[in-house]
């Protein structure tokens, strides 16, 4: 079993559609939940940290961690065009270990 | 926020070549540096985690006399394609641990290597 699972997709919404994308981890001892999002032929990009469970908002982004069931999701309000591109989750227990997902791409059509 | 440069970012050689890349932290002091290959469509594939002023930890697959890795400063690491060949032809992503601040990693924009 993988450490993190995320759907690869694709995944194809209207513009302004609020989109859920979401991760499954299964080590308990993780702590730190990033989301990245990823422009092609770019370096990722921190959108979300969010430090054990709640929930965490900055702007039209939301991100969620319910250490319970292993879950983080991260919700896109009124989705923009220039969403488009690929979403990775990533988490660590601390220190240097990192836990990348696959990534989730995205499009949002005009 | 915290921001990762990296140079060149693209650069063609020919075989048989060495390349260098630079990645520096411009704002931020970063212990611990990362250096991740990607190929199309595909997720990041981690090659190696970097402590200032020590070697390179490599992982498993990952030839480290074909990829040196050099920290030298709080700020920059240098990862060196040795001989490079076309089947190294890749995008090299590097980023740095901005801890203990947060428990995260910020990432450079990148570098495309193409080689003949």
């Amino acid at each position: 079993q993988k450490e993190v699972e995320q759907d690869p997709g694709p995944l194809s919404v209207p513009e302004g559609a609020i989109v859920s994308l979401n991760c499954t981890y299964s080590n308990s001892a993780f702590q730190y939940f990033m989301w990245y999002r990823q422009y092609s032929r770019k370096g990722p990009e921190l959108l979300m940290y969010t430090y054990s469970s709640g929930n965490k908002e900055d702007g039209r982004f939301t991100a969620q961690v319910d250490k319970s069931s292993k879950y983080i999701s991260l919700f896109i309000r009124d989705s923009q065009p220039s969403d488009s591109a690929t979403y990775l989750c990533a988490m660590s227990a601390g220190g240097n270990q990192f836990y990348f997902g696959t990534g989730t791409s995205l499009t949002v059509i005009p | 926020g915290a921001v990762v440069s990296q140079h060149p970012s693209w650069v063609i050689c020919k075989s048989g070549t060495s390349v260098k890349i630079e990645c520096r932290s411009l704002d931020f002091q970063a212990t611990t540096m990362f250096w991740y290959r990607q190929f199309p469509k595909q997720s990041l594939m981690l090659m190696a985690t970097s402590n200032e002023g020590s070697k390179a930890t490599y992982e498993q697959g990952v030839e480290k006399d074909k990829f040196l890795i050099n920290h030298a400063s709080l700020t920059l690491s240098t990862l060196t394609v040795t001989s490079a060949h076309p089947e190294d032809s890749s995008f090299y992503i590097c980023s740095a641990s901005h801890r203990p601040y947060q428990e995260t990693q910020y990432f450079g924009p990148g570098t495309r290597l193409l080689v003949l």
